[in-house]
């Protein structure tokens, strides 16, 4: 069965400090592994895809097959981060995305 | 180019009514998906359509339904409504070219079932 677990509901971090959101997933094969970021008021949108190893915003994100994770991490966290996160992977070829529950980032001043 | 758009934004129904809604994909995307976002399941897929036809299909009931026209604008509908249904409605669609594939998410239809 494919499964996204975020276990922290809720992080906050204090601006300037070092962030990382927990994703964790169970897939049999090879998935595709996104994080998902929507901001107060604003559409859900794609923040990075595993397959592009880039860093967007200041944030990357490794996937890690044996532990099967691919936690989000941000070296130094600023106000403008503060958000609603989610993790999120698909079949290879499909479009069907199983999200996790989603963690919600705040950052405080 | 214009987002993905859904009509309406907001939706008050009772129970046991029924309820379309529509999702206008960004032009040239031939994808288009549903999912139900709900505070206690979260996001959950409901049904992927590609040219006019269902290719995906998620866990939900029958009362679950939804089509997609020769123009790619999809619609959905949930007949015999209860309360859980109460949801925010999103749309997603892409234009399944390239290696990305990206997904874009309109700004969803919150729907309240009295």
């Amino acid at each position: 069965a494919q499964r996204v677990t975020q276990p922290e509901k809720l992080l906050s971090v204090f601006k300037g400090a070092p962030v990382e959101l927990k994703c964790n997933y169970s897939y049999s094969g090879s998935p595709e592994l996104f994080w998902y970021v929507q901001y107060s008021r604003q559409r859900l949108q794609l923040l990075l895809r595993h397959i592009s190893r880039e860093s967007i915003k200041g944030f990357t994100a490794d996937l890690n097959k044996g532990e099967t994770s691919f936690h989000l991490k941000k070296p130094f966290a600023q106000e403008e981060d503060s958000a609603m996160y989610y993790c999120a992977l698909r079949r290879q070829g499909a479009q069907k995305l199983v999200f996790g529950q989603g963690t919600r980032l705040t950052i405080n001043p | 180019k214009a987002g993905v758009t859904q009509t309406p934004r907001y939706l008050i129904k009772t129970r046991g009514q029924q309820v379309t809604l529509s999702c206008s994909p960004i032009s040239g995307h031939r994808s288009v998906s549903w999912y139900q976002q709900t505070p206690g399941q979260g996001l959950q897929f409901l049904f992927e359509y590609f040219s006019e036809t269902q290719r995906n299909k998620g866990n939900f009931p029958g009362r679950f339904s939804g089509r997609q026209f020769s123009n790619s604008r999809s619609e959905m509908n949930v007949s015999t409504l209860e309360l859980g249904d109460s949801a925010l409605y999103l749309c997603a669609s892409s234009s399944l070219r390239g290696s990305y594939n990206e997904q874009f998410f309109g700004p969803g239809t919150r729907l309240t079932v009295l």
